[in-house]
């Protein structure tokens, strides 16, 4: 199993201010990824962080908004940039111990930007 | 990329009713496939996953089935609980795309 040390939990944010999230695991993990759920909604893969190589991102995320970084096997951040109150939501990190195996979730950050 | 559709959106069922919950994909080379529980303000928790090389699996209460040729798996839960009661979502890989969920209401 992995534990994931994610924060902030919440913060508030002025539009066009960034903010950096952290996800810190216990363990050595494979894959680790970055979504967004919005309340009542599912989970929506914003990308793939990568060890030592650029983000993989999904359709409709970009590297300019969402600057992702991965300088290890336990560590990631996710940076939301330029923010808006459309990006008001909460942001998930995951990760994979071994591919195909159970992937564990950080707590979450709750963002609202004002 | 990856598309996983889930139905149903909502379901109410009795307490000690079986509850189904149905997934399809689009991927063919997806070869893992969880499902999650969430609890209101809580992180999605692992209930039950399967492989493609397995048909079916079962832990207690809960049992997955997947059929690999229509591209579908389904989530069974037998006599259900309240605490049964939250959402549930089906995620395939490669990359864990994730269903749209299913809010389980168990009324007691």
């Amino acid at each position: 199993s992995a534990v994931i040390s994610q924060k902030p939990s919440r913060d508030i944010c002025q539009r066009g201010t960034s903010l950096t999230i952290q996800c810190q695991v216990d363990s050595q993990v494979t894959m680790m990824f970055w979504y967004r759920q919005q309340p009542g909604q599912s989970l929506t893969l914003i990308a793939t962080a990568n060890q030592g190589s650029e983000a993989t991102y999904e359709s409709g995320f970009v590297i300019d908004k969402f600057p992702i970084s991965r300088p290890n096997l336990t560590f990631s951040t996710l940076t939301v940039s330029n923010m808006s109150p459309e990006d008001s939501s909460i942001y998930l990190c995951s990760a994979w111990t071994d591919m195909n195996t159970e992937a564990f979730f950080g707590q979450g950050t709750r963002l609202t930007v004002v | 990329g990856e598309n996983v559709e889930q139905h149903p959106s909502t379901l109410s069922v009795q307490e000690g009713d079986s509850a189904v919950i149905k997934c399809t994909y689009s991927d063919s080379a997806s070869n893992y496939f969880p499902w999650y529980k969430q609890e209101l303000g809580k992180r999605p928790q692992l209930i039950i996953d399967i492989r493609s090389n397995v048909g079916e699996k079962k832990d207690q209460r809960i049992a997955v089935t997947l059929n690999k040729t229509a591209k579908h798996f389904s989530l069974h839960i037998t006599e259900t609980q309240p605490e049964d009661s939250a959402v549930y979502f089906c995620a395939a890989s490669p990359t864990l795309t994730f269903g749209k969920g299913t809010m389980l209401l168990v009324s007691p």
